[in-house]
């Protein structure tokens, strides 16, 4: 079973519109960690953000946000104003345990297209 | 900080030559580095997980033999690819884990595109 899906495969957007990328995972662990990356056409996986999974407070940096909800096991990331260089492919994944030493379990990825 | 490197960052070789790929952290200490694997519009896909003086331990279905995983020192882990083929073409990223404090980060190097002629 897929442990982190992503289900939007591409989405386009125009230029300074928000969009909401979903990711639902799934674990039984009680202690587990949630990555978002980016990596742009150049191929480079950039860090965005890390939350663990007793750390529930949703994170605003500058245009990017993150809603994390046990709840639903989602932890979605939205852009604001959307940029032509957000333009990428972003990667959902899940590390399980409290010793991370552990392999990430990455979504499939969601396509973000900006157009100008 | 965090960064991690890759070289060479393209490789075009023949048919049945080995290429051997390094992976270094260059500002921190990382007791274990993951090879990745990406195909067009995929997913990255764990090929092995690496940890320094011992030996890597291969994902299932990853062949041991033609994918040489050496983790040498705490900032340098190799893949080589021996006797590479067309089907070995990809592009292979490695990730580095931070020894002590936010160790549960993996951060990335800027990958490898082979392609095998």
């Amino acid at each position: 079973a897929q442990k982190v899906t992503q289900a939007q495969t591409e989405i386009s957007v125009v230029e300074k519109e928000d969009v909401t990328l979903d990711c639902v995972y799934e674990t039984r662990d009680t202690t587990y960690y949630l990555f978002w990356y980016k990596q742009p056409p150049s191929g480079e996986l950039v860090f965005l953000i890390r939350r663990n999974s007793f750390d529930e407070q949703n994170e605003i940096s500058g245009r990017y946000s993150w809603n994390f909800q046990k709840s639903t096991s989602s932890f979605n990331f939205t852009i604001t104003a959307s940029q032509v260089v957000d333009s990428a492919v972003y990667f959902c994944a899940l590390s399980e345990g409290r010793d991370t030493g552990n392999q990430f379990y990455f979504g499939t990825g969601t396509s973000l297209t900006v157009i100008p | 900080g965090a960064v991690v490197s890759q070289h060479p960052s393209w490789v075009i070789c023949k048919s049945g030559t080995s290429v051997k790929i390094e992976c270094r952290s260059l500002d921190f200490q990382a007791t274990t580095m993951f090879w990745y694997r990406q195909f067009p519009k995929q997913s990255l896909m764990l090929m092995a997980t690496s940890n320094e003086g011992s030996k890597a331990t291969y994902e299932q279905g990853v062949e041991k033999d033609k994918f040489l995983i050496n983790h040498a020192s705490l900032t340098l882990s190799t893949l080589t690819v021996t006797s590479a083929h067309p089907e070995d073409s990809s592009f292979y990223i490695c990730s580095a884990r931070l020894r002590g404090v936010r160790r549960e980060t993996q951060y990335f190097g800027p990958g490898t595109r082979l392609l095998v002629l």
